[in-house]
Order: structure tokens, then C-alpha cells, then sequence
């Protein structure tokens, strides 16, 4: 079966310094791996995705994310938060063999602080 | 490209009156829709997958004769939460994909209040 960890309920971090929001995953076969933010009352938004290829990803505002097959990890980074980062943060995962569904993680609260 | 909308974004409903939201895909063909479910400061659960033309399939746990799903074109899903209580009061979001596609697009969500 499926799972996603968000080991951190909430990450509180400086303005300008380096985030780190993390992620643990488990499938049967090999993932595909997926990062969302959410802002109050919103609907997801999609940030990055490994599929295959390079380890570490580029996504939307400056966000990465790094694939550790062997860790099984896909931790989201930015080398520099803003305040307007503030938001909560979902990892999801999908088996590239189970069709669509899609598992998400319970979420991690990233707080920027100015 | 791959802006989902839906409608509305909120609502407020007597107990045991019918709601429909919907789920537009604004400039893709969606072939497949989801409907998640979220309580406050909880994660998204998978309600039903939606494929165009076809049944929904409905996550274990969630009654398909209380929220019915109608996918009837490439760019519209249905969810209607029938007879609803204050207990169906939440955040419901949809998403979709194209074929082939491996990633999914959110619309902004719909807030449903039941009194």
C-alpha cells in the first residue's frame, strides 16, 4: 500500500534563510512524487514532480526537491524563505503502476518569519 | 494552461437540502476528475475518481448515493451532496488530469456549510 510521512505537523524558519519541509514515502513499485502548497481557503497548487531523471528537481518559486530512492525521501528545500512562503505544504505520492490515485501526506504548516 | 475552476466557492445550506458543486476544466480535456474531502488542518481524503462516461468509483467508506458524481463531458464533473447535514459540512476539492498526463490540477476548492 501507499503512504506518505510528514514527520513535522509545522516548520517555523527566518526570513532568508534555507527551508527544509520533509517527506518520507512507501509504494510497491516506483513512485511518482509530487509537492503542493496550499493558502488559506484554497485549492492546492501544484510545485514540483519527479517522475524519472535527474534526482534533484526545480520547481515554482525557487523550490527543489531531492529523490532518495534509497532513503526513500523527497524533501522540499529553498535556499533563501520569504514571508510569502507561509503556507501548508503537502507531499502526495503515486505508484507508476496503480493508475492515478494519488496519496497525500497529512501536511506540514511552514511559517516564515520576517 | 491547466486552470481548473469551481463552483461555487462557497455555500451555506439547510440540513437535508441537496448541493451541487461543479468542476470545470477551463482549458484541457479532463478524462479523469477527482473529488477530495478536507477537514480543517487535515489532509485530503480521495472521496471518488470520475473517468468521462463512466461510473464513478467511490474511495471504501463513502456512501455514492449521498454525494453523487456525474462526469458527462471532457470538461465538467458533478458532485451532488444529497440530503445533506451538518456532519458534510467541509472544504470538497476537485482535481483532473488529461491522458497521459501525470499531473494533477486543483480547483480552488468549495466550502460547504450545513446548518
Amino acid at each position: 500500500a501507499q503512504s506518505v510521512a510528514q514527520p513535522e505537523d509545522q516548520v517555523n524558519v527566518a526570513e532568508g534563510n534555507p527551508l527544509t519541509v520533509k517527506c518520507t514515502y512507501s509504494v510497491s513499485g516506483n513512485p511518482y512524487l509530487f509537492w503542493y502548497v496550499q493558502y488559506p481557503n484554497r485549492g492546492l497548487q501544484f510545485l514540483l514532480k519527479y517522475i524519472t531523471g535527474d534526482n534533484l528537481v526545480k520547481g515554482s518559486y525557487g523550490f527543489e526537491a531531492e529523490f532518495n530512492k534509497s532513503q526513500t525521501s523527497f524533501h522540499l528545500k529553498k535556499p533563501s524563505a520569504l514571508v510569502s512562503d507561509s503556507a501548508l505544504y503537502f507531499c502526495a505520492v503515486r505508484d507508476q503502476t496503480g493508475g492515478f490515485k494519488t496519496i497525500f501526506g497529512a501536511g506540514t504548516r511552514l511559517f516564515v518569519k520576517a | 494552461g491547466a486552470v481548473v475552476s469551481q463552483h461555487p466557492s462557497w455555500v451555506i445550506c439547510k440540513s437535508g437540502t441537496s448541493v451541487k458543486i461543479e468542476c470545470r476544466s477551463l482549458d484541457f480535456q479532463a478524462t479523469t476528475m477527482f473529488w477530495y474531502r478536507q477537514f480543517p488542518k487535515q489532509s485530503l481524503m480521495l472521496m471518488a475518481t470520475s473517468n468521462e462516461g463512466s461510473k464513478a468509483t467511490y474511495e471504501q467508506g463513502v456512501e455514492k448515493d449521498k454525494f453523487l458524481i456525474n462526469h458527462a463531458s471532457l470538461t465538467l464533473s458533478t458532485l451532488t451532496v444529497t440530503s445533506a447535514h451538518p456532519e458534510d459540512s467541509s472544504f470538497y476539492i476537485c482535481s483532473a488530469v488529461t491522458s497521459g498526463a501525470d499531473t494533477q490540477y486543483f480547483g480552488p476548492g468549495t466550502r460547504l456549510t450545513v446548518l
